[in-house]
């Protein structure tokens, strides 16, 4: 299998509090997303990050990319319970050149209010 | 906009049966692409599309066909369904390679 993997599987925080997840993918990348899913939904991008950026911002997420070891983190910062969901990361098949997405495995996030 | 549409939600088979997963995209996307989701795996590609008229497989392709005769559909053929398949299955598109995919809600589909 291809797919990536994310750490933790789990994590329960309080709000307020920031959550990091992260992810690790197999091979060479163009581009690397992050999806959030809420239980019984479908998945929605939350941002995209370039195999040639180290860093972006959106909101109160903050996602990092290393492409020497090929790992990403999310951190979601001054959480909400609202933030309660499922985030997946996903890199592209083969460079970008068509659709095909590998998921990872996802991280289930809980927000305690 | 409606985004991405599937039909139907919820969806019950009997083995062997066979049944069409309907998808549908108002945002006159070249790429489309079906992934199922199984609890612990994540999503995983079943077929994908970069335009009309041409289709290919992904990671999980066995007991699945696709057409794309129209660049607003892509339909997923069930051919005779297996216990194996009870799955929720998500249809996605997306301008190009480079740039974010749009998820429908997706069908639970139950295979007893």
């Amino acid at each position: 299998s291809q797919q990536g993997e994310e750490d933790p599987q789990a994590l329960s925080i309080q709000e307020g509090e920031n959550a990091t997840m992260n992810c690790s993918y197999k091979t060479s990348i163009n581009n690397l997303q992050w999806y959030r899913q809420n239980s019984g939904r479908g998945l929605v991008h939350l941002i995209l990050i370039r195999s040639n950026e180290r860093e972006k911002h959106s909101g109160r997420l903050r996602v990092t990319l290393d492409t020497s070891k090929k790992s990403s983190s999310l951190l979601i910062t001054a959480s909400r319970a609202a933030d309660t969901a499922s985030y997946f990361c996903a890199t592209d098949w083969d460079g970008g050149a068509t659709n095909k997405l590998i998921f990872g495995t996802g991280t289930l996030l809980a927000v305690q209010p | 906009n409606a985004g991405v549409t599937q039909t139907p939600k919820f969806q019950v088979l009997k083995t062997g049966q066979s049944m069409t997963l309907q998808c549908a995209q108002d945002m006159n996307h070249e790429y489309m692409s079906w992934y199922r989701q199984d609890p612990g795996m994540g999503l995983r590609l079943i077929h994908y599309s970069v335009g009309a008229g041409i289709t290919d497989q992904g990671e999980v392709p066995n007991g699945y066909n696709v057409s794309r005769s129209t660049t607003e559909d892509f339909p997923l053929r069930l051919l005779s369904a297996a216990p194996s398949q009870t799955s929720v299955y998500f249809c996605a598109s997306s301008y190009s390679g480079q740039n974010e995919a749009f998820f429908g809600q997706g069908t639970r589909l139950t295979v007893v």
